[in-house]
């Protein structure tokens, strides 16, 4: 078990530019949840899946905003045209459901993907 | 709906002393609660979590915090401080049975000075 792999660790890119950051979970998490952390905030939620469908989208997520997971292991986040609003940490974490049952509520995080808009 | 306050944004100890980081939740449900840590340039890690059980719980590093429904708080403690706990602690709280509703405090920075 590797944890919750996150990349890029770092992005740098230009206002209106397209960025896109990768989420690897530890393998046998079905769910996977990406949050934003702001500087002297805590994270905000904003999507999560449960295996390959994307249950739920946070009002912060706006139409720039898309997030895949396509088959239900590592997911994708990608942000277009890049405002400098968007600056921030992007965290993804991992959880296992059993089906039937409530979960924990505990999340594994990654170390996240720190994006700059120039 | 939820929301966790955590009273301090930052907090400043001696090394050795009582580290005391609060916290207190409001939920409309019976709450998970929980303790993260952030250290710099990493993401977050489980210190300890409330889930029911025994309302005092014991984490790692020494660290414990105690459920106290009548006062709707969940305060972190750790006897001694020691240089290797700066960091950024965040409380959070979920509807049991939903980790998708995880809410976060704004976090406080711990700062242990030798």
């Amino acid at each position: 078990d590797t944890g919750v792999s996150q990349d890029p660790r770092h992005k740098i890119t230009k206002r209106g530019q397209n960025v896109t950051f990768r989420c690897d979970p530890i393998s046998e998490h079905n769910r996977l949840y990406w949050y934003r952390q702001t500087l002297g905030q805590g994270p905000e939620f904003l999507t999560y899946f449960q295996n390959e469908a994307q249950l739920e989208k946070s009002r912060l997520l706006s139409d720039r905003f898309s997030a895949e997971r396509p088959k239900g292991s590592f997911s994708t986040l990608e942000i277009q045209r890049t405002e400098q609003g968007d600056s921030a940490m992007y965290l993804c974490a991992s959880s296992f459901k059993r089906g039937g049952l409530g979960d924990t509520g505990e999340l594994f995080f990654g170390e996240g993907s720190r994006l700059t808009v120039l | 709906a939820q929301s966790v306050t955590q009273l301090g944004s930052h907090v400043s100890v001696s090394e050795g002393a009582l580290v005391l980081l609060r916290c207190n939740y409001s939920s409309s449900v019976p709450p998970y609660l929980f303790w993260y840590v952030q250290y710099p340039n990493q993401g977050l890690q489980l210190l300890l979590k409330y889930t029911s059980a025994a309302t005092l719980v014991k984490g790692i590093n020494g660290f414990e915090a105690e459920f106290k429904k009548s006062e709707t708080s969940f305060h972190l403690t750790k006897p001694s401080a020691h240089m290797s706990d700066a960091a950024e602690y965040f409380c959070a709280v979920s509807p049991r049975g939903s980790a998708r509703q995880l809410t976060f405090g704004s976090g406080t920075q711990l700062t242990v000075l030798p």
